[in-house]
């Protein structure tokens, strides 16, 4: 069964632009959750969608959105980005046959604001 | 509020040798997962081990086992016979509401 996929790998941004990530979830996931890791704060959850509806959310500014399709595909959007935006985004997917359920990751997308 | 500490930023051991690192938590939860993730200089995040809070056996995978002390509130993994292949980032994470909260990561370097 193929894995949790994230594009794109990379990508390079000015300040005060938007950016999309889009994530794949393993195949009868359902659960897509988001994380930002950097070297000074670690890894810190964004979000988590269950059936296309935001369940739970992260200390993040508003800039910070995100939406999932039926086909539990996730994207999340950053707006009027920031230096500080810098980082690893990592997307896990889970069966959440429950509301615990293991967290499988992508490989993540680095994103560098100039 | 739940934290998950990890005291030891960085390990060596050698080849062969066992390992421990490090886990301890806190939550009111009674509920809730453990986990060690592992991530290599690639960057991709990759589960080994599991523990269910409310199982008193400790998980073991293969050469991985842990240590799971709930009233101490304590979670360690044990790495036996390190393989060159171990070298990674581990982080203990703590997941309640199917929201993972992690620590800040041992980084762990098998020496041949």
């Amino acid at each position: 069964k193929a894995g949790v996929t994230q594009t794109p790998r990379y990508l390079i941004k000015t300040r005060g632009q938007q950016v999309t990530l889009s994530c794949s979830p393993i195949s009868g996931h359902r659960s897509v959750s988001w994380y930002q890791q950097t070297p000074g704060q670690g890894l810190q959850f964004l979000f988590e969608y269950f059936s296309e509806t935001q369940r739970n959310k992260g200390n993040f500014p508003g800039r910070f959105s995100g939406r999932q399709f039926s086909n539990s595909r996730s994207e999340m959007n950053v707006s009027t980005l920031e230096l500080g935006d810098s980082a690893l985004y990592l997307c896990a997917s889970s069966l959440d046959t429950r509301t615990l359920g293991t967290q499988y990751f992508g490989p993540g997308t680095r994103l560098t604001v100039l | 509020a739940q934290t998950v500490t990890q005291s030891q930023p960085e390990m060596s051991v050698q080849e062969a040798e066992t390992v421990t690192l490090s886990c301890t938590y806190d939550t009111s939860e009674n509920n809730y997962y453990l986990f060690w993730y592992k991530q290599p200089p690639s960057r991709q995040m990759i589960l080994v081990i599991r523990q269910e809070a409310y199982k008193q056996q400790n998980a073991t995978e293969n050469r991985f086992s842990v240590n799971f002390q709930k009233a101490a509130k304590s979670f360690s993994l044990k790495i036996s016979d390190s393989q060159l292949g171990d070298t990674a980032m581990y982080f203990c994470a703590f997941m309640a509401e199917n929201k993972l909260i992690f620590g800040t990561g041992t980084l762990l370097a098998v020496q041949p």
